[in-house]
């Protein structure tokens, strides 16, 4: 079965601080890749998604994620974060097409401070 | 967007009484559920993927007799925690997919289950 690492549980940073999460899973066949946010008291929300085609990829307020096929890999990142970026992340991967059945990673808690 | 609506967001039961959560699909017509379960400092967990008017497939290790859930339309899911324990107290998400293809899944706010 797929498995998924977020190996950063808790980052600390200061606002305009560059941001990278990552994110390894172990499958080895065609893979889509999710970034999810979860903001303090919401519910999750989806960041970005990979499929196919160019492997870095944009998503909502300045995010990006680069797939990287050969490291298996699908870290999340953010030039400079802001105060209203805590929350916490998830990455999840659907192992063939379609963007259903997830396999969550443990997540990683982000904290911007001012 | 798309809102999913899960309820109750809390709730605190007694052992051996059962709990019912709801997830409603408020703006969209929802093919297929998911049912998740979540403890605390780890990942959320596929309990079960539900689609209207037929049976949930359940993941291995998911008690199907104990995590009852019904699908009975395209806009509610209901997950009914029986007999709870208190090994059953965690955080249960529902999130729900519409029928476009490649749509994305939407999310409810979860429900954290005491039972005490």
């Amino acid at each position: 079965a797929q498995s998924v690492s977020q190996h950063n549980h808790h980052v600390i940073l200061s606002e305009a601080a560059s941001l990278e999460l990552g994110c390894n899973y172990s499958y080895g066949g065609t893979v889509n890749l999710f970034w999810y946010v979860q903001y303090p008291g919401q519910h999750l929300q989806l960041l970005l998604k990979y499929f196919s085609g160019d492997p870095l990829v944009k998503g909502i307020k300045g995010f990006e994620a680069e797939f990287i096929k050969s490291k298996f890999s699908f870290n999340l990142r953010k030039p400079s974060v802001q105060w209203s970026d805590t929350a916490e992340y998830f990455c999840a991967v659907n192992v063939g097409g379609g963007g259903n059945k997830l396999t969550f990673g443990t997540g990683t808690q982000l904290k911007v401070e001012l | 967007g798309a809102v999913v609506s899960q309820h109750p967001s809390r709730v605190i039961c007694k052992s051996g009484t059962s709990v019912k959560i709801e997830c409603r699909s408020l703006d969209f017509q929802a093919t297929t559920m998911f049912w998740y379960r979540q403890f605390p400092k780890q990942s959320l967990m596929l309990m079960a993927t539900s689609n209207e008017g037929s049976k949930a497939t359940y993941e291995q290790g998911v008690e199907k007799d104990k995590f009852l859930i019904n699908h009975a339309s395209l806009t509610l899911s209901t997950l009914t925690v029986t007999s709870a324990h208190p090994e059953d107290s965690s955080f249960y998400i529902c999130s729900a997919l519409a029928s476009s293809y490649n749509s994305p899944l939407h999310f409810g706010n979860g429900t954290r289950l005491t039972v005490t």
